[in-house]
């Protein structure tokens, strides 16, 4: 069973458009990010939400925009992607209290041409 | 900015012990001390985690210092499968730190 898992696993698609990548984690975790490794590879922490709230908010342009329906989903939007924005994107999840360690998906490749 | 400092890159072969070292001066007191192994195209994967002494699980083994300005993952008997990016992380319960993640340490494991 995938603990989290994330949709699409690979997304190409052309500047200026809107697209979205979905989360789901099985886990029963309370806490949901959204990390980008770009070409370097470095790991990026984007948002977090813990219980559908918005608690970690990097300095992330506001064309990205995180949704939580529910403690299990963590859903990103991107309106107007741009070239840069070529990344992979992984989202994770944790147990909020305590120091319990992420729990990592398996990433969405975007291309943005 | 990570709270952490790791070598670039390790090599070994198969059958070593690979010890790759974190050095994080300013841990605080309630900072514990996380390890993730990422492979490529995969998410990183907990290791293990340790706040002082020694920690061991069926996969690696953490020895931290008295000071814990310094942590040593250990991989005891390496295979091919161990090749992977080695993260280091250090934060207490309820900080952000413990998410930043460093440039990591990249070990290549030959035959």
């Amino acid at each position: 069973d995938t603990a989290v898992s994330q949709t699409p696993k690979y997304l190409v698609t052309q500047m200026g458009n809107d697209k979205s990548i979905k989360c789901e984690q099985n886990l029963g975790h309370d806490t949901m990010y959204w990390y980008k490794q770009d070409s370097k590879k470095f790991l990026k922490i984007m948002f977090s939400y813990n219980n559908k709230e918005l608690i970690i908010n990097e300095t992330v342009p506001n064309r990205f925009s995180p949704k939580s329906p529910d403690k299990a989903h963590l859903n990103l939007h991107i309106n107007s992607l741009e070239l840069g924005d070529s990344a992979v994107y992984f989202c994770a999840s944790s147990q909020g209290q305590r120091n319990s360690p992420l729990h990592f998906g398996n990433g969405t490749r975007l291309t943005v041409t | 900015l990570a709270k952490t400092t790791q070598p670039i890159s390790m090599d070994s072969y198969e059958g070593q012990e690979v010890n790759i070292t974190c050095s994080h001066n300013n841990i605080a007191t309630n900072d514990y001390i996380t390890w993730y192994q990422q492979f490529p195209s995969q998410g990183p994967r907990f290791i293990i985690q340790g706040y002082k002494t020694k920690v061991t699980n069926e996969v690696a083994s953490l020895f931290i210092p008295a000071d814990r300005k310094s942590s040593t993952l250990s991989l005891p008997r390496v295979s091919l499968s161990d090749t992977a990016v080695y993260y280091c992380l250090v934060g207490d319960w309820y900080g952000t730190d413990k998410l930043i993640f460093g440039t990591g340490t990249r070990l290549q494991v030959f035959p």
